[in-house]
């Protein structure tokens, strides 16, 4: 069974510096991977999906990378702002049908204005 | 981008009633749509997937008695959670998916039992 793992559980860093958040899985045999961004009582938004052919996906100041051998996955982002303060998921598909995604439990990041 | 709503956004209920949600995909027709329940600082946990017009496939440890998913068309789904109780408080996320596309997920509904 899949498990999805985020490190660390939170973060707080002051506004401008650029972060890096992590996501390993246990199954490599994974279809994507995606990023999510989560509000405090909201819903998900998309970041940034990879494809498992891919290594790298790239929007705006976010970039996310992949090395499925590893069973890992990076978000890294670029001049953080006050406004990127939200819980960050990172989700593993491993495909086979009808399955759902994975999901890590989240890295809490605040930026400090 | 595909956009899925839910509705209600949050219901407050007493215990020992039911409750529905619904989900809808507003510009995409989805073969599948999938329910998640997220509690307090936690991640998201599968639930169930339904296909139009057949049977939910429900994950180890939901109660498919207790949690009733219906995905009558493409572009619904709805969850009923039947005599709810204080532990089903939680915040349910639907997500619709077109084929092998990637899953685009609603708002939430938040669920308060008292």
């Amino acid at each position: 069974k899949q498990e999805v793992t985020q490190i660390p559980a939170a973060l707080s860093v002051p506004e401008g510096e650029n972060l890096v958040l992590n996501c390993s899985f246990t199954d490599s045999a994974i279809y994507n991977l995606q990023w999510f961004r989560q509000d405090p009582g909201k819903g998900l938004t998309s970041l940034l999906l990879i494809q498992s052919s891919q290594r790298e996906q790239t929007s705006g100041r976010l970039n996310a990378s992949l090395d499925k051998s590893s069973g890992r996955s990076t978000l890294y982002i670029a001049a953080s702002q006050p406004g990127d303060s939200a819980t960050y998921l990172c989700a593993a598909y491993t495909g086979g049908g009808a399955d759902g995604l994975t999901f890590g439990k989240g890295t809490h990041l605040i930026i400090q204005p | 981008g595909a956009v899925v709503s839910q509705h209600p956004s949050w219901v407050i209920c007493k215990s020992g009633t039911s409750v529905k949600i619904e989900c809808r995909s507003l510009d995409f027709q989805a073969t599948t749509m999938f329910w998640y329940r997220q509690f307090p600082k936690q991640s998201l946990m599968l639930m169930a997937t339904s296909n139009e017009g057949s049977k939910a496939t429900y994950e180890q440890g939901v109660e498919k008695d207790k949690f009733l998913i219906n995905h009558a068309s493409l572009t619904l789904s709805t969850l009923t959670v039947t005599s709810a109780h204080p532990e089903d408080s939680s915040f349910y996320i639907c997500s619709a998916r077109q084929g092998a596309r990637k899953q685009f997920f609603g708002p939430g509904t938040r669920l308060t039992v008292l």
